[in-house]
């Protein structure tokens, strides 16, 4: 069963600091990731996606995240955070198979403080 | 020019009611879902249709029946309205590729139901 784990329920930051926000997933065969973050009172905004090729993907707001097939990981990071990345993080997952339809597996959701 | 839409934004109602919410998308998408997001964040997939038809139907109590008359537009309605029924209900949208392209997920802002 596919499952997606983010194992930190918060991640606090200084602003100018780097961040990473963890995401590690169990599926079957290569998966298709993402990322969202939630603003509060706001739906979901895409981030980035991995799809297949260079392990490291870029995407809004200066953000990247690295796919490692090894360790089943896709973490987010970002080399200096801002105050306004604060804000709810989900990874999310889908597998590659034709009849999954787009079916999404987000995980818990990572709250990002980043302090002045 | 919002993307996908949801009504109501907040909506507050008796046990026992009977209600619903509508989507609605301006992308010109195939697929649309629905999502509940609980008090702790956590994010599950609800409903899936493509093309109008059912393609994703989680086990979800049947007092929740989705209808999409057409490709821009998927309402869930509610009936016999519980306690534990209160979340967020976020509606999202996709191209969805039948031949296995992995398209992001739009979403809504999110409608907010409390049930008293």
């Amino acid at each position: 069963a596919q499952s997606v784990a983010q194992p930190e329920d918060q991640v606090n930051v200084a602003e100018g600091n780097p961040l990473t926000v963890k995401c590690t997933y169990s599926v079957s065969g290569n998966p298709y990731l993402f990322w969202y973050v939630q603003y509060p009172n706001r739906g979901l905004q895409f981030l980035l996606k991995y799809i297949t090729g260079d392990n490291l993907v870029k995407g809004s707001y200066g953000f990247e995240a690295e796919f490692n097939k090894s360790q089943t990981s896709f973490h987010l990071k970002k080399p200096s955070a801002l105050v306004s990345d604060s804000a709810l993080y989900f990874c999310a997952v889908r597998d590659r198979g034709r009849l999954s339809f787009n079916k999404f597996y987000f995980g818990s959701g990572t709250k990002l403080n980043v302090k002045p | 020019d919002t993307a996908v839409s949801q009504t109501p934004k907040y909506l507050v109602t008796q046990m026992g009611n009977d209600k619903s919410i509508k989507c609605e998308q301006n992308l010109g998408h195939d697929t649309m879902y629905w999502y509940k997001q609980d008090s702790k964040k956590f994010l599950k997939i609800m409903f899936s249709y493509n093309n109008k038809e059912l393609i994703i139907n989680e086990t979800v109590p049947n007092r929740f029946s989705p209808k999409s008359p057409d490709k821009a537009h998927l309402n869930l309605h509610i009936n016999s309205l519980e306690l534990g029924d209160s979340a967020v209900y976020f509606c999202a949208s996709s191209q969805d590729g039948l031949a296995g392209v992995v398209e992001t997920q739009y979403f809504g802002p999110g409608t907010r139901l409390l049930v008293l």
